[in-house]
């Protein structure tokens, strides 16, 4: 079964600084990969997927993860943190192509941006 | 139109109440979907309905009833619910559920409260 971890469920940056959330996954088989935010009292929201081919993938919101075979890692990056990234983030994988039990999300990683 | 409504946004029963939330979507979406979120904990799926149809249960209680009367609306009926049962429940929709390359949209929620 797939599994996914990501490292500090906290995590504190200035405002422009870089963005970074570690996420590393398990998974027998080419996982999907994907980043969710959550907004507080909000509904999760895409950021971005890999599925297959570029490595480098770009999201929205500036947003890009490079998924790293090699280290089972999919971390999501910004060059610059806005005030407005501050939200909860979630990174989940799927052995599947179908959403349903093979989708499991991380535990997430709540992202403060300081004035 | 791509939103997935939900109502209501908060809902407090008491455990021999009868309730039921409401999920709605415009987007010709063939695949729905019911999360439960505990506070500061990623959602879990309860269950996935493709094409009207209940594709997956979760092991979930019996206390929870869903039922989807058409392509649009997926209800989650709630009777004699536990204080633990306490949460944000989140609806989601796709394409399809064979469509992990199809986004999945969520609403809010409904922030449940059983006393």
């Amino acid at each position: 079964a797939q599994s996914v971890t990501q490292l500090g469920s906290h995590v504190s940056v200035s405002e422009g600084a870089l963005v970074l959330l570690r996420c590393n996954y398990s998974s027998s088989v080419p996982p999907y990969l994907f980043w969710y935010v959550q907004y507080p009292n909000q509904g999760l929201q895409l950021l971005l997927k890999y599925t297959t081919g570029a490595t480098l993938v770009k999201g929205i919101n500036g947003f890009e993860a490079e998924f790293k075979k090699s280290e089972t890692s999919f971390h999501l990056t910004k060059p610059s943190a806005h005030m407005s990234d501050a939200a909860e983030y979630f990174c989940a994988v799927s052995d599947s192509a179908h959403y349903g039990q093979n989708f499991v999300f991380g535990p997430g990683t709540r992202l403060s941006v300081l004035p | 139109d791509t939103e997935v409504t939900q109502t209501p946004k908060h809902l407090v029963m008491g455990m021999t109440n009868k309730k039921s939330l409401k999920c709605e979507q415009h987007m010709g979406h063939r695949a729905m979907y019911w999360y439960k979120q505990k506070a500061k904990k990623p959602p879990e799926l309860m269950f996935v309905y493709s094409y009207e149809k209940l594709s997956i249960n979760e092991s979930v209680p019996s206390r929870f009833s869903p039922e989807c009367p058409n392509s649009s609306l997926l209800n989650l009926h709630l009777h004699a619910l536990q204080p633990e049962d306490s949460a944000l429940y989140l609806c989601a929709s796709s394409q399809e559920k064979l469509g992990l390359l199809n986004e999945q949209f969520f609403g809010p929620g409904t922030r449940l409260t059983v006393l």
